[in-house]
């Protein structure tokens, strides 16, 4: 079946410049996640809904980032008046369960490269 | 708080030779452990997984045991091949946060015919 998909898969922008990230999940996964990756590392926590409701955005770093799942299926991730270095890799995964279940798999998209100029 | 300390890269090793990527772990409660692999040009994906003390998680030849008294998780394989050339991360989730993924560094693995 279809997996994680994330549009666009590179974005360019300059600094300012308001951008969104679209993640579309798997099909009946209750759960959706976004990381973001810095060159060299590992991917960090930004955000974690479960259906449409968002259950914690602790690791959103600043009010300039938002995200949404408004149907409980599709979300956006957008970045407002983009700064250099929110470049990175933005990742988003789905789940099945979610926090029912500690075991729960996350499948990963294959992310969105964004470079701020 | 959680996190994943990471053997550093790059590891470059010839086909057929033993792989150990050493994982080690801070974590409140009881994880879960994951190592995760990303193929060039792919997303990541999940290679094996271990939920409690002793656990052996396993695939595609790969294994890792969760060690609860040294906390670790190191990935192993008995003989790697071109196509396991990757960057594999070791991960963790936490009893506290049952959706929140720690992540380690990653480790670049480039293996040579």
């Amino acid at each position: 079946g279809a997996g994680v998909s994330q549009s666009p898969r590179y974005k360019v922008t300059k600094r300012g410049q308001d951008v969104a990230l679209r993640c579309d999940p798997i099909s009946g996964h209750v759960s959706l996640y976004w990381y973001r990756q810095a060159l060299g590392q590992g991917p960090e926590f930004l955000t974690y809904f479960n259906y449409e409701a968002q259950q914690d955005k602790s690791g959103l770093p600043n009010d300039r980032f938002s995200a949404e799942r408004p149907e409980g299926s599709i979300s956006t991730l957008t970045i407002q008046r983009t700064e250099q270095r929110d470049s990175a890799m933005y990742r988003c995964a789905s789940s099945l369960s979610g926090s029912l279940v500690v075991t729960d798999t996350q499948y990963f998209g294959p992310g969105t490269r964004l470079t701020v100029l | 708080g959680n996190s994943v300390t990471q053997m550093e890269g790059p590891v470059t090793l010839s086909e057929e030779a033993f792989l150990t990527i050493n994982c080690t772990y801070t974590a409140t409660g009881y994880p879960s452990l994951f190592w995760y692999v990303q193929y060039p040009g792919e997303g990541l994906q999940l290679l094996l997984k271990a939920t409690k003390a002793d656990d052996k998680g396993s695939n595609k030849g790969f294994e890792a045991t969760y060690r609860k008294e040294t906390t670790s998780f190191h990935l192993e394989k008995g003989s790697v091949q071109v196509s396991d050339s990757a960057v594999y991360f070791c991960a963790l989730k936490s009893g506290g946060s049952n959706y929140k993924l720690t992540f380690g560094k990653g480790t670049l693995l480039t293996v040579n015919p």
